[in-house]
């Protein structure tokens, strides 16, 4: 069965570090992935996704991520962290289609100034 | 644009009652998804609506049922609630299987 672990439940950086977010997914094909970020009273905003072609990602907020199938990883980078960054974010896959998503468990990303 | 909104924002039920949930898709998108998200889990597929089918479902029992009317508006119905129903309920809606926009979601308390 498809499934994402991310292992991180809570992160804390300080502002102007950078960010790693970790996700592992199970899946048996290539698999359609997504990152979304998720602010208190907000819904989900997507940040990218990864379908196929290049490995490395660039999405919106200055974040990139990079497929990586030999370790099936799909983790969430940043190079300079700001606070306004401070949020709950959730990997997912695709089950089969791309609308149809398997969510993590999610990370919770807490900036120090 | 609107974007994608539900109502209500809160809702506090008791057991054995029954719910609906409304969310209106973004300007020109004609796919709703409903997912349902538990504190501190990530959120969990329910059931999506096409041309007012369902037309894929997740692991979850027949009390959640749903409706698409014509103008691609979406209700989730939840019958003889229990505490477990207790969520943050989310719609999300695309053009066919395209980026999906989510909702702020309803946030249900079944006591």
């Amino acid at each position: 069965a498809q499934s994402v672990t991310q292992p991180d439940i809570h992160i804390t950086v300080s502002e102007g570090a950078s960010l790693e977010l970790r996700c592992n997914y199970s899946y048996g094909a290539t698999p359609y992935l997504f990152w979304y970020v998720q602010s208190p009273g907000q819904g989900l905003q997507l940040l990218l996704k990864y379908f196929s072609g290049d490995t490395l990602v660039q999405g919106i907020k200055g974040f990139e991520a990079e497929f990586k199938r030999s370790q099936s990883s799909f983790n969430l980078r940043k190079p300079s962290v700001h606070w306004s960054d401070a949020a709950e974010y959730f990997c997912a896959v695709g089950a089969g289609t791309p609308d149809k998503l398997i969510f993590g468990t999610g990370t919770r990303l807490q900036v120090f100034p | 644009d609107a974007g994608v909104t539900q109502s209500p924002t809160h809702l506090i039920k008791t057991r054995g009652q029954q719910v609906t949930l409304r969310c209106s898709p973004k300007s020109g998108h004609d796919t709703v998804s409903w997912y349902q998200q538990a504190l501190g889990q990530g959120p969990q597929f329910i059931f999506q609506y096409y041309e007012e089918e369902e037309r894929q479902r997740g692991n979850f029992p027949d009390r959640f049922s749903g409706h698409q009317f014509p103008n691609y508006s979406s209700e989730l119905n939840v019958n003889a609630l229990l505490l477990g129903d207790s969520a943050l309920y989310l719609c999300a809606s695309s053009l066919g299987q395209g980026k999906q926009f989510f909702g702020p979601g309803t946030r249900l308390t079944v006591l």
